[in-house]
């Protein structure tokens, strides 16, 4: 069965960055994009950016843009986001969630990653 | 940046129907599906409902979507306590090239 697992509980310093994988298991990783979705604390879902089925070029937000880099290591099954230059604005839980295109939607989501930046 | 809009709480007493709401624009739900995912607390975001009114494997017939314009619903009948969750619509925003979603709906089984 399909199945994202995210790496554990982040806490970081105003400044710093953070980097989150999502293995994924089940599926072939490059059969499917993968894009990143954030919820702060009493916050609407925020997606962030994804990345191609295939490995194709990763495309983000423009809120993002420039602070955010997606990649994927397909031997090990794995995605990443790192968020640098980081606030306490980015205290959010974070998720990864495959893209199914047959249904234009999220069909699978990882458990989440609580990253925290203390103010 | 394009969002689409819900009222945040609903609630009704077991057995009952409720129906909640999705507010978008002509770049989002006017041109593309719509979607709802269902948010137990503490957890992630469940696919409920895609292609509007699609359900995934799982998802009881209880539950069922529609669309309209610029606008969507999601309808829970004959309510039951499970279903105390947080409900978002989504759907694909060609401005930002990307999916949008709504506030979230959070339902209370009174």
């Amino acid at each position: 069965q399909v199945q994202l697992v995210q790496s554990g509980a982040e806490v970081k310093k105003p400044g710093a960055s953070v980097k989150v994988s999502c293995k994924a298991s089940g599926y072939i990783l490059t059969d499917h994009s993968m894009h990143w979705v954030r919820q702060a604390p009493g916050q609407r879902l925020e997606w962030m950016g994804w990345i191609g089925a295939g490995n194709v070029n990763p495309k983000y937000s423009q809120k993002f843009q420039g602070r955010v880099t997606i990649t994927s290591d397909t031997s090990a099954s794995t995605v990443y986001m790192d968020l640098n230059s980081l606030t306490s604005e980015d205290t959010a839980v974070y998720y990864c969630a495959r893209w199914y295109r047959g249904w234009s939607s999220f069909d699978y989501w990882g458990q989440g990653t609580q990253v925290t930046v203390p103010s | 940046q394009s969002i689409l809009t819900q009222p945040p709480s609903a609630s009704g007493t077991p057995g009952q129907r409720v129906t909640i709401s999705c507010s978008g624009s002509s770049s989002n739900i006017g041109i593309n599906v719509v979607n709802w995912y269902q948010q137990l607390p503490g957890t992630a975001p469940k696919l409920l409902m895609y292609s509007n009114s699609q359900r995934p494997s799982g998802v009881p017939d209880r539950f069922s979507g529609s669309k309209s314009g610029t606008s969507a619903s999601l309808a829970i009948s004959g309510l039951q306590s499970e279903d105390e969750a947080d409900y978002y619509c989504a759907s694909w925003d060609a401005s930002l090239n990307g999916p949008v979603f709504g506030g979230g709906t959070q339902l209370t089984v009174l």
